[in-house]
């Protein structure tokens, strides 16, 4: 039970580029979320899912597309980088009727 | 949309002493209040959790409780030891015990605690 994996740990973009985050949870977890960590300013949720074909937005989500076509996947991806996308991204997951957050590793990306 | 402010950014104590983390949250309409340990270059893992039912909770040397008048809510940590040292950060839902996977979480206190 691997938990939820996301892939790259380490990217680095040039300003205009695209790219997609991958996240993939084993835990058969309906709703799935990424959220960007930067220094002193938490983690702010970008883009949820509740289940596969079912998505919205969060808090911070210019930029950044996503889709669910599995209970598993919740690929995030960057349409057109900028630096101001630098940051530390994290997948999560839960189960429906549970609280508890289950992130990945995270994914460092920096933007030049 | 849910604003979460919490308090201090950093925190030092030494070893044994007791810390405590506070947080405040605007939407009164929020009903599950985790909170979140982030070590160093680590995932967030949820360390304690609570309802807008409950007044107070408590796990170990880890308690957490919840003024919903005020709307404000703290952490407790007794007895700590290094390895609490860490960083903390608290969050709202307004989802219930479900949270859809949608939190609005505080800034984050450093916690260090020195032997």
């Amino acid at each position: 039970n691997a938990g939820v994996t996301q892939t790259p740990k380490f990217q680095v973009l040039k300003t205009g580029q695209s790219m997609t985050l991958q996240c993939a949870q084993d835990m058969n977890h309906e709703y799935m979320s990424w959220y960007r960590q930067d220094p002193g300013m938490g983690l702010r949720l970008i883009h949820y899912s509740v289940g596969a074909g079912i998505t919205d937005q969060g808090e911070v989500p210019n930029g950044y597309n996503v889709s669910r076509s599995t209970t598993e996947d919740f690929p995030l991806r960057l349409l057109s980088a900028a630096p101001s996308q630098t940051s530390v991204y994290f997948c999560a997951s839960n189960r429906q009727g549970t609280g508890e957050l289950f992130f990945g590793e995270g994914s460092r990306l920096t933007v030049l | 949309g849910e604003n979460v402010e919490q308090h201090p950014s950093t925190l030092s104590v030494q070893e044994g002493d007791s810390a405590v983390i506070k947080c405040t949250y605007s939407d009164s309409a929020s009903n599950y209040f985790p909170w979140y340990k982030q070590e160093l270059g680590k995932r967030p893992q949820l360390i304690i959790d609570i309802r807008s039912n409950v007044g107070e909770k408590k796990d170990q040397r880890i308690a957490v409780t919840l003024n919903k008048t005020a709307k404000h809510f703290s952490l407790h940590i007794t007895e700590t030891q290094p390895e609490d040292s860490a960083v903390y950060f608290c969050a709202a839902s307004n989802a219930g015990g479900t949270s859809y996977g949608k939190l609005t979480f505080g800034q984050g206190t450093i916690l260090t605690v020195h032997p």
